[in-house]
Order: C-alpha cells, then structure tokens, then sequence
C-alpha cells in the first residue's frame, strides 16, 4: 500500500459545485502539505499544517479550504470550484524536522469544467 | 521569503550525453536542498538532498548535485542519461522555522534514444 494515498484520483466537476479531495498517511509524520502542479509553473503550496490543530495558507489559498480530521488526513475542498482550478493536486506529509525529505501521494487530477 | 529559480524549462539530450540543470535559490540563511523527479503520469520522488556537510551530494540513479553556497545554487549532474531519465526534475529549498518546501518551476528533460 502506498504510504500517501490521495482520493480520488481523477475527478471532472462542474463550475460552482464543491468539491473534496481526500489524503490520508501511514507514515505517521506530523505535517500534511496541498500542492498543486500546473505546466510551466511547478508546485505551489495551498496549504499546510503542523499538526491536527495547526493549520496554515500557502501562497495560493484563496478559493480553497481544509481540514485535519486526524494526524493521518488532511483533506483539501473546492467551495465553489471555478475552471482555473483545474490542475494536477498532490498531497504530502514529512516528519517535524526541517532537513527531512516530503513523501507525495500519487496526485488528484481535478478538471472544472 | 524563499524562491527557487530553475534556468531552463526544457533540456532536449541525446542518450550518453552529459547533463547539468540549473537551481538557484534565494534564502540567506541555513537550507536544507532537495532535488524531486516525477515521471510521466507519476508522483514526485526524491532523487537526493543536502543538508550538511559534503557539498557533493549523490543521489539515486547515477545522479548528484553540488551545493555552492557563495553561488546559492544546488546544480543536479549526471554523466550520461539514458533515455528511462525522461521526466520533469524540480529542484526544491527549505529554510527557516516554517519547514515548508518551496519547489523552482521545474525542467523537462526529453532523452532521444
């Protein structure tokens, strides 16, 4: 079993609609980070958190929302999702110390039409 | 606030040849260095990171990069690719308290077999 699992991993919604996408970890780290990859521009950090009661915007958070429910998940939603939100999302986690590497789930392909 | 730039946006190498992609990054202060690849249709993975120490940094696959810290650049090398190298490689910096990655816009490398 991958050790960061994202769900789903292909989603198309319509404008408007809200949308969840789910990220869980067997890795027991404590901090959780959205990206999202879009061509020419790499990943930018949506948001992150430290652990379950510490939460943090990246540079690109508006639009976006979300929740630690549990050390091991962290879940990303679209209120309203819009079609600039279409991008390729991955989820990772990494230990507390800074000189740690991040492990990346597979990625979320999220298409708002 | 941290950046990462990397120089070129697309490499096109024959295989055998020698390859050199470009990171500079802008942190004045104690970093932590990271190079991810991500295959087509795939996660990101790391390929090697620097935190101390040597300067010469090697890293999976025959790969490695040097740390110079009067240039703040983390240049990934690899004497000769082969045409399995074809990915994108994003070159990464951690720096101060918040212990967030900040990814460069990453560098496609297309080897010709």
């Amino acid at each position: 079993d991958a050790d960061v699992t994202q769900t789903p991993r292909n989603r198309i919604t319509k404008t408007g609609k809200r949308i969840m996408l789910e990220c869980s970890q067997t890795k027991g780290h404590d901090r959780m980070y959205w990206y999202r990859q879009d061509p020419g521009l790499g990943l930018r950090l949506i948001y992150y958190s430290f652990d379950v009661k510490d939460i943090n915007k990246g540079e690109i958070s508006d639009g976006y929302s979300v929740s630690r429910q549990a050390q091991a998940k962290f879940s990303l939603s679209l209120e309203s999702a819009i079609p600039n939100q279409t991008a390729l999302y991955f989820c990772a986690t990494r230990k507390g110390e800074t000189y740690t590497e991040a492990f990346f789930g597979q990625g979320t392909r999220l298409t708002v039409v | 606030a941290q950046s990462v730039s990397q120089h070129n946006h697309h490499v096109i190498l024959s295989e055998a040849a020698s390859l050199e992609l470009g990171c500079n990054y802008s942190y004045g202060g104690t970093v932590n260095l990271f190079w991810y690849v991500q295959y087509p249709g795939q996660h990101l993975q790391l390929l090697l990171k620097y935190f101390s120490g040597d300067p010469l940094v090697k890293g999976i696959k025959g790969f490695e990069a040097e740390f110079i810290k009067s240039k703040f650049s983390f240049n990934l090398r690899k004497p000769s690719v082969q045409w399995s190298d074809t990915a994108e490689y994003f070159c990464a910096v951690n720096g101060g308290s918040q212990g967030n990655l900040i990814f460069g816009k990453g560098t496609k490398l297309s080897v010709k077999p």
